[in-house]
């Protein structure tokens, strides 16, 4: 148990829909990082927040946006959602930007 | 941008035998990191091994270990003493060394399965 906890596990919606998947790192971490994999773009990352704030964004589409609260804990919201967005959403949280990274289980999304 | 390579979809080893997967990057940075993450089927990334650039020796984990040559930006992992649970998804990875201490997204190669026969 790397003690990133992410909910829901499993995920089934219809195109067009909006989802929220949710993340809750480990005690302490202050970094939360989301990555997408997918059979076809492999690992990618998405987006990065510290302390409540953005720090890096990566490949991460208008449709989607994130946020991280003030009790560190950080949602992923994806609208608008296409066949294309089927995939395991991971989450992983660290103390620092240079501190080792830890990964939920990941949230599979299935897009009908 | 930093890109990653893993050249090799798929490997297959025999229980007890030792197998080498390769990973090439792309960077102009000088400080970094790389990692080997593994997925097995429950799809968990774990980490399995880490490497800081500016560090000659190759680290070492048990039975994995890594070959970092710097100069030509080849990063292998070697696992020796082959094990039916070593079988999954082997990711290299790499992170800048960021002095700033905040951001720290990994950038992964495209993975390659590792098939481990009893």
């Amino acid at each position: 148990d790397s003690g990133v906890t992410q909910t829901p596990k499993h995920l089934i919606t219809a195109t067009g829909q909006r989802v929220t998947l949710r993340c809750s790192p480990r005690s302490g971490d202050l970094s939360v990082y989301w990555y997408q994999q997918s059979l076809d773009q492999g690992l990618q990352f998405l987006i990065q927040y510290y302390n409540g704030e953005e720090r890096a964004k990566g490949n991460i589409l208008e449709r989607f946006s994130a946020q991280q609260f003030p009790d560190l804990h950080s949602e992923l919201n994806l609208s608008s959602l296409e066949l294309g967005d089927s995939a395991l959403y991971f989450c992983a949280s660290s103390i620092g930007g240079n501190t080792e990274a830890f990964f939920g289980q990941g949230t599979r999304l299935t897009v009908v | 941008a930093q890109t990653v390579t893993q050249s090799q979809p798929e490997m297959s080893v025999q229980e007890a035998e030792t197998v080498t997967l390769s990973c090439t990057y792309d960077t102009s940075e000088s400080d970094y990191y790389l990692f080997w993450y593994k997925q097995p089927p429950s799809r968990q990334m774990i980490l399995v091994i880490r490497q800081e650039a500016y560090k000659q020796q190759n680290a070492t984990e048990n039975r994995f270990s890594v070959n970092f040559q710097k100069a030509a930006k080849s990063f292998s992992l070697k696992i020796s003493d082959s094990q039916l649970g070593d079988a999954a998804m082997y990711f290299c990875a790499y992170r800048s060394m960021n002095y700033g201490g905040s951001q720290g997204n990994l950038i992964f190669g495209k993975g390659t399965k590792l098939s481990v026969k009893p």
